[in-house]
This record gives structure tokens, sequence and C-alpha cells, in this order.
């Protein structure tokens, strides 16, 4: 298997424009999670998905934030519109289900900036 | 979820062990333990977990007191490419709680030639 991919691994926008991240879970996953990283917060959990519903939000920073996952192979988490404080690196993280285990598979990332 | 508490940093001379030590003194009976680092530019990676026994597996090994209030990450013969940061997470591992880490600031560890 390929792993988690990510795309695009790079993201340079302006401030105001629409920013769509896009991840490809582990075939056979029912897990899918959304990180944000910064050097002041750290690695924070944003949204994770089970089975393609969202369990739990609570992480998304404002309604400029919204996570989708149309099936089980592919994910966006859309930024509309973007400022210059959500400059991070995002990941996508994957697992699947066992008691006890919580085995978390994470992508490349993808490095936003905002201008 | 319980609180973690772990070194900033440490340093570990390459071949020797590395000892990673985490403090989670308020941890409920039915959380565990687990280990992930992040080696720069990566994603974290999964190490290792437990809930009451020492484990042990081909990257680590996991040591928990008896009273669950502290565990040591060990890294028998560390390597340059072990340079990184090391998180301790106390969590659920089921149920509703399923899938919720809280990553904190980890441990930077140094591995030297």
């Amino acid at each position: 298997d390929a792993g988690v991919i990510q795309s695009p691994r790079h993201e340079v926008t302006e401030m105001g424009q629409e920013v769509t991240l896009r991840c490809k879970p582990i075939s056979g996953h029912d897990y899918l999670f959304w990180y944000r990283q910064t050097m002041m917060r750290g690695l924070e959990l944003l949204i994770y998905f089970n089975n393609n519903v969202p369990i739990d939000d609570s992480g998304m920073p404002e309604d400029r934030f919204s996570a989708k996952m149309p099936n089980a192979s592919f994910s966006t988490l859309k930024i509309q519109p973007s400022e210059p404080r959500d400059s991070a690196v995002y990941f996508c993280a994957s697992s699947l289900a066992r008691q006890g285990v919580n085995e978390q598979y994470f992508g490349p990332g993808t490095r936003l900036t905002v201008t | 979820d319980a609180k973690t508490t772990q070194p900033t940093s440490m340093d570990c001379a390459e071949g020797r062990a590395a000892n990673l030590p985490c403090n989670h003194s308020t941890i409920s009976g039915n959380e565990y333990v687990y280990w992930y680092r992040q080696i720069h530019s990566q994603g974290p990676q999964y190490i290792i977990h437990g809930l009451k026994n020492n484990e042990t597996n081909e990257m680590a090994s996991l040591i928990i007191t008896e009273d669950r209030k502290s565990s040591t990450l060990i890294l028998p013969h560390a390597t340059l490419r072990d340079t990184a940061v090391y998180y301790c997470i106390v969590a659920n591992a089921g149920g509703t709680s399923y899938g919720k880490l809280t990553f904190g600031q980890g441990t930077i560890l140094t591995v030297h030639p």
C-alpha cells in the first residue's frame, strides 16, 4: 500500500482565497483524521470520520473550515476564506479500529502558507 | 484524557539505549499509553502502546510502572535516524472515545554520533 496520500504537498495562496486540501486514506481503514500543526499550538486534531461520517468536529477552529468525506477513499479539508493565521502543516491520518489499538498512519502533510 | 508530562529534550549517544520517561499520574483504568514519534518534516509515526504490561516490538520497548502513573519508552540501540520528537499520549481506545489522540509538546530526542 502507498500509505496515506495528501495533495498538494505545498500550497501558497493569498488571504481571502479558497483552499482545498485532499487526502486518500489507506485502503480498508475506517477512520480518517485531519490535524493541524503549528509551532505555537503544536499538533491539533481538527475533525475525524468513521465510515465516512463525521464523528467529532470540535477541533475545527471556525466556520471558515469545513471537511467532507464523500467516500471511503477520499476526503477534503476546505478553508474559505483563508487567512494568514491558517498557515500551518495539515496532516491527514487513517486507522483501522481495533479495541485497545489506536495506531494512526499519517500522511506527509500539506504545508499551507497564506500571505 | 489524562495529561502527560515529558522532559522537553534529551540527548543520547549513537548505539546506546535511549530511555524516554513520561508521567501520567491521572491515568484512568481504561486508558492506554501510546507513543508516537515525529521525524523532522514528516508526519507522526506510531511506535508502541500498552495498558498494564510491558510491551516490546521491533522498534522499542514500553515499561509501565505497576501503579500505571508513569512509563518509559526504550530504544535499545539508538541510531541517528531516531532523532525526533517523541510523544507520550494517554487515551481511551474504544467506544465513542476511539480516535482522539491529544499530542503534547513531546520530548526532542537528539542522537549524537
